[in-house]
């Protein structure tokens, strides 16, 4: 399972880091994601990571205030957010990929509950 | 970016029922696509990745299928856990996107 944390209330310009323990399976083995979604609304993919933290890419709607990163010895993924706009204003799930990689993927195959993140 | 584009986006049908949703693919995308099943307050579930390919422990009446730029989910024997908002997602090339959802509703 994922399980997330880090979300809450906050201001318009400041941060938020995010965190996501994994169980059940071997993280290191495989890419992993966060998505988010505004309430009654659809999914936006906001960044990816590849298993070896060798490969990242972002949303052009947060490229340059979000940062990925893993550590794989602790089974967590991690969502580091500054300079936060109220319309960066979502439920944020941390989520697995069939695959290692992040280009010519198969889907994501294990979801978070998510953490709602709130900028106002 | 590649843009998806799921029609109908509100779908009305009844238990027994067969529906079909489409996605389409702004570029070519060969069999990089996956669709998902949203309940309401769930987090999505994946039903087909690779276009075609079943989801472990999904049931047989959900059916993927195309290739390139044109996608259809189908359902057959419309069950009442069905309904709910399913989502195209493409993977052939960063950043990932997703299709706007489709809502099937119990008429």
């Amino acid at each position: 399972q994922l399980v997330e944390s880090g979300g809450g209330l906050t201001q318009p310009g400041r941060s938020l880091r995010l965190s996501c323990v994994a169980s059940g399976f071997t993280f290191g083995n495989y890419a992993m994601h966060w998505v988010r979604q505004v309430p009654g609304q659809g999914l936006e993919w906001v960044t990816g990571i590849t298993w070896n933290s060798g490969l990242t890419d972002y949303a052009a709607s947060v490229k340059g205030r979000f940062t990925i990163a893993r550590d794989n010895a602790q089974n967590s993924l991690y969502l580091q957010m500054n300079s936060l706009r109220s319309e960066d204003t979502a439920v944020y799930f941390c989520v697995k990929d069939i695959l290692a990689s992040l280009r010519q993927g198969w889907g994501f195959d294990l979801w978070g509950r998510g953490t709602l993140v709130t900028v106002s | 970016d590649i843009q998806l584009t799921q029609s109908p986006s509100f779908l009305s049908a009844s238990v027994g029922d067969r529906v079909t949703i489409t996605c389409r693919a702004s570029q070519d995308i060969n069999n990089y696509l996956a669709w998902y099943q949203q309940r309401p307050g769930k987090a999505p579930k994946v039903l087909i990745y690779v276009a075609s390919t079943l989801q472990s422990e999904v049931p047989s009446r959900f059916r993927g299928s195309g290739a390139a730029t044109e996608f259809t989910l189908t359902i057959s024997g419309l069950q009442p856990e069905d309904f709910a908002v399913y989502y195209c997602q493409q993977l052939k090339s960063l950043p990932i996107t997703f299709g706007q959802g489709t809502r099937l509703e119990m008429k």
